[in-house]
C-alpha cells in the first residue's frame, strides 16, 4: 500500500510546455529523491533532498528543478518540455540512510512529450 | 564514482526451480552497502535484500539470498522455489558508507525475470 503518491500516473504534453510533477509521502521522511527510469529501465539520480529548503542534484544532469518547502512535498518542474524528457520518472522517500531505512517508492509517472 | 552492472538483461525460469541474477559493481570504497531492489509489473519498486559489505556472512530473507564475494564485487541473488509472484524487473544497487553521499543509491540496469508456470 503506497505511502508515496505520484501525480499524475501518466502525462501526454507537446513541446514548450511547463509541466510539474508531483510526489508526496504521509510518513514524516527527511529524505526525498526523485530517479529518472530510462525505457530501457535503469535508474539514474537526477534531484534529492535531505529536508525543507535543501535540494541537491544527482548523478545525471536534468533540465527540471525541484522545491522542498514542506516535508512531505518534494515536486519535480520542467519550464519547457522537450521530446528528450520522455521517460519515467520516480520519486522516493526514507526516513534515514537507505540501509536502515529502505527507499519506498512511488508508482511513478510515465511522462511522453510529442 | 561507483558503476553497478547487470550482464542479464532477461531471465526465465520454471516455477519451483531456482534462478540466480548476477551484479558485478566497480568501487573503491572499502565499506558499503549493496541491495535488490524488485519492481513487478506495474507496480511499486521493493527492497529484497541487503548486505553490508564488512560482513561476511551472506544475507538471507526468507527464499532470497545473496552470494557476496567483495573480492571479485560481485553481489548475486538466489531464488530458491520461484513463485509466479515473484515475476519482476530486479535491480541491484550500491550504496557507500557515511555522510550525505552515502545516502544514495547508484542502480544497475535491471534483470528482467519472468517466472513461467
Amino acid at each position: 500500500e503506497a505511502d508515496i503518491y505520484q501525480t499524475p500516473r501518466y502525462l501526454v504534453i507537446g513541446t514548450g510546455k511547463k509541466i510539474t510533477l508531483e510526489c508526496s509521502q504521509t510518513m514524516g521522511h527527511d529524505k526525498m529523491y526523485w530517479y529518472q527510469q530510462d525505457p530501457g529501465m535503469e535508474l539514474h539520480l537526477i534531484h534529492y533532498s535531505y529536508g525543507v529548503n535543501s535540494t541537491e542534484k544527482g548523478d545525471l544532469s536534468s533540465e527540471s528543478t525541484v522545491s522542498r518547502i514542506r516535508t512531505e512535498h518534494f515536486p519535480l518542474t520542467l519550464e519547457s518540455a522537450r521530446p528528450s524528457h520522455t521517460s519515467q520518472y520516480l520519486c522516493a522517500s526514507s526516513a534515514g540512510t537507505p540501509y536502515n531505512s529502505p527507499l519506498h517508492f512511488g508508482n511513478g509517472t510515465r511522462l511522453t512529450v510529442t | 564514482a561507483q558503476t553497478v552492472t547487470q550482464s542479464q538483461p532477461e531471465m526465465s525460469v520454471q516455477e519451483a526451480e531456482t534462478v540466480t541474477l548476477s551484479c558485478t559493481y566497480d568501487t573503491s570504497e572499502s565499506n558499503y552497502y549493496l541491495f535488490w531492489y524488485k519492481q513487478p509489473p506495474s507496480r511499486q519498486m521493493i527492497l529484497v535484500i541487503r548486505q553490508e559489505a564488512y560482513k561476511q556472512q551472506n544475507a538471507t530473507e526468507n527464499r532470497f539470498s545473496v552470494n557476496f564475494q567483495k573480492a571479485a564485487k560481485s553481489f548475486s541473488l538466489k531464488i530458491s522455489d520461484s513463485q509466479l509472484g515473484d515475476t519482476a524487473m530486479y535491480f541491484c544497487a550500491f550504496m557507500k558508507h557515511g555522510g550525505n553521499a552515502g545516502n544514495m543509491l547508484t542502480f544497475g540496469g535491471g534483470t528482467r525475470l519472468m517466472v513461467k508456470p
